[in-house]
């Protein structure tokens, strides 16, 4: 099925540092929407986006819908041990409730 | 209160054999979605409920699969004469309504094998 283009795959990063990832698309969405799933768990969502251009933030995590509706970034302050796991994006339009998602971004921290 | 649950949790079964997986939504919950996740891939949209009805079941990928759901919360996944590549984790998710802000609740999946 389609699927959103979720970058990196993976990141190795170092206690304290900051992490990035996006997604983008070909097609144009209403709703962007970040979940982290641990192993063993579902996805849990982390934040939601509306409206083109809106940043929003959530603790240490700040995401933002892209002006063409076609992109969105995820970034991590700090990071801390329990950040670890995979990050989804997801988007989706007006007319249809389903959620296309991305294959994930594992996040991994480098002891 | 109470999450939405799944069960099994883990499932192993023989090619050929057939299996039923459960999901408790979230009381109240009026919308129910299946999804497959293939190891290292994004969910897979499988069926939509709303209440007791199926309105879109585009997302089934084949006639080995179908779905129920009674008295608008327990539903059941049933996919029949397994293969191979049916293997993957099965999540579900409610929401309250199946608006576009309405955020999905997963529950923590079921694992299938088959062998």
């Amino acid at each position: 099925g389609q699927q959103l283009n979720q970058s990196p795959q993976s990141m190795f990063i170092q206690e304290g540092e900051d992490v990035s990832m996006n997604c983008t698309s070909s097609s144009i969405f209403n709703t962007w929407l970040w979940y982290k799933q641990d192993p063993g768990e579902g996805p849990v969502l982390l934040i939601a986006l509306y409206k083109a251009g809106e940043l929003t933030s959530n603790g240490r995590l700040t995401a933002q819908f892209g002006i063409t509706r076609k992109d969105s970034f995820l970034n991590i302050s700090a990071s801390i041990p329990s950040d670890v796991g995979i990050y989804f994006c997801a988007g989706q339009t007006d007319s249809n409730y389903q959620l296309i998602w991305g294959a994930g971004t594992k996040l991994i921290i480098k002891p | 209160g109470a999450g939405v649950s799944q069960s099994p949790s883990n499932k192993v079964t023989e090619k050929g054999k057939d299996v039923e997986l459960r999901c408790d939504p979230i009381s109240g919950h009026t919308a129910l979605y299946w999804y497959r996740q293939s190891l290292g891939q994004g969910l897979e949209f499988l069926i939509y409920f709303q209440g007791n009805s199926a309105p879109d079941k585009s997302g089934l990928p084949s006639d080995r699969f179908s779905a129920e759901r009674t008295g608008g919360s327990v539903s059941t996944l049933t996919i029949q004469r397994t293969q191979q590549e049916d293997s993957a984790v099965y999540l579900c998710a409610s929401s309250p309504e199946s608006g576009r802000r309405e955020t999905q609740y997963f529950g923590p999946g079921t694992r299938l094998l088959v062998l």
